[in-house]
């Protein structure tokens, strides 16, 4: 998925751990996104980000924050995880009326 | 609100028939329609949209959607199928006042066998 970047690929945490998830385009847009998917459920939005430094809630924020220090660099951070913060989480850049995607992050909490 | 269904959680076809992979919408106004395909382990990736225009959109390897505005159906095809169109197809729709979002529905996983 040429353009968005996510790390880690997978990880494993015990409730209550923090960590951060990272995302990068190098494609130079705006607007960048955090999706979580889970199985029958499609993909619902977390937070997104228009432009460098805004940042709005999307579908299912509780539990997350996010950080747009720079318009290559989207952020995702959970504070305080939750097993049912188990998924796999993607992060996006908008180019013309479409999305590119990261190859995402698979999340456990135990 | 604005939302898209894919009835079918799985589609079965055999390898060189039609395919058919069904999306419904529900937009108060002209939709913008999408299809995403995933396969495994990967991020989704873009397959063709509907903005305005014609009514048959080709998109990426080999496939169309055909937009009905009576029944509210944004329908993927191919004429033939391949093995390697086996994946999980998404249908999203734009919102109408918010381009920043995206209304996704919950997958169809296409099983093509030989």
């Amino acid at each position: 998925n040429a353009g968005v970047t996510q790390t880690p690929k997978f990880q494993v945490l015990k409730t209550g751990q923090s960590m951060t998830l990272q995302c990068a385009q190098d494609m130079n847009h705006n607007s960048m996104y955090w999706y979580r998917q889970d199985p029958g459920m499609g993909l619902r939005l977390i937070y997104y980000s228009a432009s460098e430094g805004t940042t709005d809630k999307g579908e299912v924020p509780n539990g997350y924050n996010v950080s747009r220090l720079n318009k290559r660099e989207f952020s995702l951070r959970l504070e305080s995880a939750a097993p049912s913060q188990t998924s796999v989480y993607f992060c996006a850049q908008q180019e013309g009326n479409g999305y590119t995607f990261g190859s995402g992050t698979r999340l456990t909490v135990v | 609100a604005q939302s898209v269904a894919q009835p079918e959680d799985q589609v079965n076809v055999a390898e060189g028939n039609p395919l058919t992979v069904k999306c419904t919408y529900s937009v108060s106004g002209n939709p913008y329609l999408f299809w995403y395909v995933q396969y495994p382990n990967r991020g989704l990736q873009f397959l063709l949209k509907y903005i305005t225009g014609d009514n048959l959109v080709k998109g990426s390897y080999g496939f169309e959607a055909e937009f009905n505005k009576s029944q509210t159906s944004f329908h993927l095809k191919k004429p033939s199928a391949l093995v390697s169109d086996s994946a999980l197809y998404f249908c999203a729709v734009r919102d109408l006042y918010n381009f920043n979002k995206f209304y996704f529905g919950s997958g169809t996983k296409l099983n093509v066998k030989p």
